[in-house]
């Protein structure tokens, strides 16, 4: 069975730093793309990085270029997103999610899901 | 970055109901769209994939068409557990990808 399971999140100050983890289970997780996608309190869903199988490619939304970094461990199935300079408007529920990543190419959908860790930038 | 538009932004309707829900994207994207369920407190499930291919253990009430620019997703008799908010994605311009804002069905 497929597993993604988050942590790492919390309260944290404005300016501040984050480091999220996500753990997979279930599947060969070097073979995959995966990706983050958040969720701020009530409101919609936002594509926020990917990274590519061996973690030569990584792509983020123009929101938070040169403030998070994502980046995996295959030797432990670990999927990670670093959250430097965090602000206010960070503050969301953050998901990992799979690329169905069919014969090696991705395919920007999302096929499984964690149960998301919560972030909140607040002073 | 290519917008997505749906709608309506919600829905009332009953069980047995048939429902359609739009999604419009602001460019064409080919048959590059997913949709996706979601209930409070949950995470998103992914319905349909490249516009209209049913993802594996999904009920087959549910079916999306379209391509280009207009897509439908449509649940063709309406059980309790569809009552959730509905999320399409477009998945053409990568990396950049984009969600809709959601639209809410809600028992009536």
């Amino acid at each position: 069975e497929v597993q993604l399971v988050e942590s790492g999140g919390g309260l944290v100050q404005p300016g501040g730093s984050l480091r999220l983890s996500c753990a997979a289970s279930g599947f060969t997780f070097s073979s995959y793309w995966m990706s983050w996608v958040r969720q701020a309190p009530g409101k919609g869903l936002e594509w926020v990085a990917n990274i590519k199988q061996d973690g030569s490619e990584k792509y983020y939304v123009d929101s938070v270029k040169g403030r998070f970094t994502i980046s995996r461990d295959n030797a432990k199935n670990s999927l990670y997103l670093q959250m430097n300079s965090l602000r206010a408007e960070d503050t969301a529920v953050y998901y990992c999610a799979r690329d169905p990543t069919i014969f090696g190419v991705v395919s920007n959908y999302f096929d499984y899901w964690g149960q998301g860790t919560l972030v909140t930038v607040s002073s | 970055d290519i917008q997505m538009t749906q709608s309506p932004s919600s829905v009332s309707a009953s069980v047995g109901d048939r429902v359609t829900i739009t999604c419009r994207a602001s460019q064409g994207i080919s048959s590059w769209l997913a949709w996706y369920q979601q209930k409070p407190g949950k995470a998103p499930k992914l319905l349909i994939y490249a516009a209209s291919s049913l993802q594996s253990g999904v009920p087959s009430r549910f079916s999306g068409s379209g391509s280009g620019t207009d897509f439908t997703l449509t649940i063709s008799s309406l059980q309790p557990e569809d009552f959730a908010t509905y999320y399409c994605q477009q998945a053409n311009s990568f990396p950049l990808i984009t969600f809709g804002q959601g639209t809410r069905l809600e028992i009536k």
